[in-house]
């Protein structure tokens, strides 16, 4: 099946810094899902992408559908201890298929 | 979005016993869905569970060892049975609202199987 790869995999950065993360695919997908999981907790559902180019913010996160319609990009501005956790993109795997295929994730440290 | 719970959070299981895990959601819905996650993994599709029709089962899970059932369009069991330390895992139920593709997930079952 098809396979999503996210970069970094993990990333430790100080609070207030900005973050900027990618999941790529070796094909084209059609709708781009963005989720945050926090530890003991069942992933939810930050931002929903539909189209090409499309930028959709979320608060202080934005995340874009990459042109290419093989990748998406998620980034977060001034981070605060709250946004520590694993993100995950995630995207159907076929068009009309309600399968989701989750990428590998981002782990997100923030360094006190 | 939508109110999902799973019962139970949690359990320590020995070897060769099942455990069946609840889902419960706020409103009705026509897809469910389980998955497992493997410790520091990302989440891997185990079924898909309709209301009305049997559970379609992804490449590596089996109904023998993961049975399902989906009584009604609000809950949902998975079982996992004959267990052994590999099983030992988050098992998470979803299901699809609002938009196409938009999974909202339950808490999570974490599993530890001695």
């Amino acid at each position: 099946g098809q396979q999503l790869n996210q970069s970094p995999q993990s990333m430790f950065i100080q609070e207030g810094e900005d973050v900027s993360m990618n999941c790529t695919s070796s094909s084209i997908f059609n709708t781009w899902l963005w989720y945050k999981q926090d530890p003991g907790e069942g992933p939810v559902l930050l931002i929903a992408l539909y189209k090409a180019g499309e930028l959709t913010s979320n608060g202080r996160l934005t995340a874009q559908f990459g042109i290419t319609r093989k990748d998406s990009f998620l980034n977060i501005s001034a981070s605060i201890p709250s946004d520590v956790g694993i993100y995950f993109c995630a995207g159907p795997e076929r068009f009309g298929n309600e399968k989701l295929t989750f990428g590998t994730g981002t782990r997100l440290t923030i360094i006190p | 979005s939508a109110v999902i719970s799973q019962k139970p959070s949690r359990d320590i299981c020995q070897r060769g016993t099942s455990l069946t895990i609840q889902c419960q959601v706020d409103s009705q819905v026509t897809m469910m869905f389980w998955y497992r996650q493997q410790p520091g993994q990302s989440l891997t599709l185990i079924a898909t569970a309709n209301q009305g029709s049997e559970a379609t089962y992804e490449s590596g899970f089996v109904i023998d060892k993961f049975p399902i059932s989906r009584p009604n369009l609000t809950f949902s069991t998975l079982t996992v049975s004959n267990m052994s330390p590999e099983d030992s895992s988050i098992y998470l139920c979803s299901v699809e609202r609002d938009r196409p593709y938009e999974q909202y997930f339950g808490p999570g079952t974490r599993l530890t199987v001695t």
